[in-house]
């Protein structure tokens, strides 16, 4: 089976601009969820998916939106980009979400400039 | 915020020597999770812990789990190089779906 697959790798923005990240789950998984992993603050939940809706959301601004399509693959946005929202933005799938193991994409790393 | 918190923070230690991680969390949960991430990568799941169960293990590796002391730990015996990586407990509270929330991590080194 392919694992979680995070597009772009990379990515280099500047203040204001906006971006989309991409996460294709591992097949079968209907549950998403996304973290943004920075040094002083570890690993944020931002929000989880399931079957197209939006069942858990984190503290973050309204800025942080994301979506699930039908065949569960998932974005996120990021609007009015600020130099603190420069980090590694990690997928995870699973089976179901609650005790589902957590299937992690090797993440999209971003840089505001 | 966390829920998890890890202790240490930083651990050196040499090869073949066993390596134990704590972690600490705030609110009642279902199961505990610990997860291993290289560098720069994303995070692999090693095991899960229900809030039943004391103690687990899987192949090098044991967890327990103090729910009275909302505590838990994970021990690596014979470490090898390879272990070298950040490791993470992860916590899903109780009620249903709730979101999974991770500690800052224990960032293990081991020596050759």
């Amino acid at each position: 089976k392919a694992g979680v697959t995070q597009t772009p790798r990379y990515l280099i923005k500047t203040r204001g601009q906006q971006v989309t990240l991409s996460c294709s789950p591992i097949s079968g998984h209907r549950s998403v969820s996304w973290y943004q992993q920075t040094p002083g603050q570890g690993l944020q939940f931002l929000f989880e998916y399931f079957s197209e809706t939006q069942r858990n959301k984190g503290n973050f601004p309204g800025r942080f939106s994301g979506r699930q399509f039908s065949n569960s693959r998932s974005e996120m946005n990021v609007s009015t980009l600020e130099l603190g929202d420069s980090a590694l933005y990690l997928c995870a799938s699973s089976l179901t979400g609650g005790d589902s193991p957590l299937h992690f994409g090797n993440g999209t790393r971003l840089t505001v400039t | 915020s966390q829920q998890g918190e890890e202790d240490p923070q930083a651990l050196s230690i040499q090869e073949g020597e066993n390596a134990t991680m704590n972690c600490s969390y705030k609110t009642s949960i279902n199961n505990l999770q610990w997860y291993r991430q290289n560098s720069g990568r994303g995070l692999v799941h090693l095991i899960l812990i229900r809030s039943n169960e004391r103690e687990k293990h899987s192949g090098r590796l044991r967890v327990t789990l103090d729910t009275s002391k909302k505590s838990s730990s994970l021990l690596i015996t014979a470490s090898r190089a390879a272990d070298t990586a950040s490791y993470f407990c992860a916590t899903g509270g109780l009620g249903g779906y709730q979101k999974v929330t991770f500690g800052i991590g224990t960032k293990l080194q081991v020596i050759p």
